[in-house]
């Protein structure tokens, strides 16, 4: 079945650039069909949904962040990666990854999430 | 943007009883509504999607129900590790945002 992986720094310096990719294993993003999503829980929160990227390289990002956020896929390494600048504490969360099916949506399935940390 | 409203934030109830956890939309998103499980330290388990369908391996005794704007997810009888938090989900049509709920905290009474 698929699975879904995040790796990346857990610990970023304010005004940076936060940098996760999200290994996909056990099916293809080039098979389409589904949104590649990046999903975050700040500590004790609930979800906030970050944005998408199709496996042709369309996306769509939560206007919060939109000014902030891209999503990019690499389909050779069938991996997509979420970058968010200039980054303060507020962005210290929990990053999950998770494939979304379009119409009716959900997430599923999600990895197991990554906890980025903001702090000099 | 569509706001999902769970409530109740709480609820205490004891193995073996019946929860019912609701979620209003603030305009109808149809059926298209997904229910996730989440316990500390993991990742959200979807357990229903489109309102009503059970994911893969979820068991009977949840179940969801709801259109339009109004939604249930209903445990008919709380197991122990059913105590967690969960959360509704929709996607809009257009500008195809998602939205989640702020969450139910289902918690051993």
């Amino acid at each position: 079945q698929v699975q879904l992986q995040e790796s990346g720094p857990g610990l970023v310096k304010p005004s940076q650039t936060l940098s996760l990719t999200c290994t996909v294993s056990g099916g293809s993003i080039s098979s389409g069909g589904y949104y590649w999503s990046w999903i975050r829980q700040h500590p004790g929160k609930g979800l906030e949904w970050i944005g998408y990227i199709y496996y042709s390289g369309s996306t769509y990002y939560n206007p919060s962040l939109k000014s902030r956020v891209t999503i990019s896929v690499d389909t050779s390494k069938n991996q997509f990666s979420l970058k968010l600048s200039s980054v303060t504490a507020a962005d210290t969360a929990v990053y999950y990854c998770a494939r979304e099916a379009p119409t009716p949506s959900f997430f599923d399935p999600w990895g197991q999430g990554t906890l980025v940390t903001v702090s000099s | 943007e569509i706001v999902l409203t769970q409530s109740p934030a709480t609820l205490s109830l004891s193995p073996g009883e019946r929860a019912t956890l609701s979620c209003r939309a603030s305009q109808s998103v149809s059926s298209y509504l997904a229910w996730y499980q989440q316990k500390p330290g993991q990742a959200p388990r979807l357990l229903i999607y489109d309102a009503s369908n059970r994911a893969t391996g979820i068991p009977a005794r949840f179940s969801g129900s709801g259109s339009g704007t109004d939604f249930t997810l209903t445990i008919s009888s709380l197991e122990p590790e059913d105590f967690a938090v969960y959360y509704c989900q929709q996607r809009s049509n257009w500008p195809p945002e998602v939205t989640f709920g702020q969450g139910t905290r289902l918690e051993i009474k």
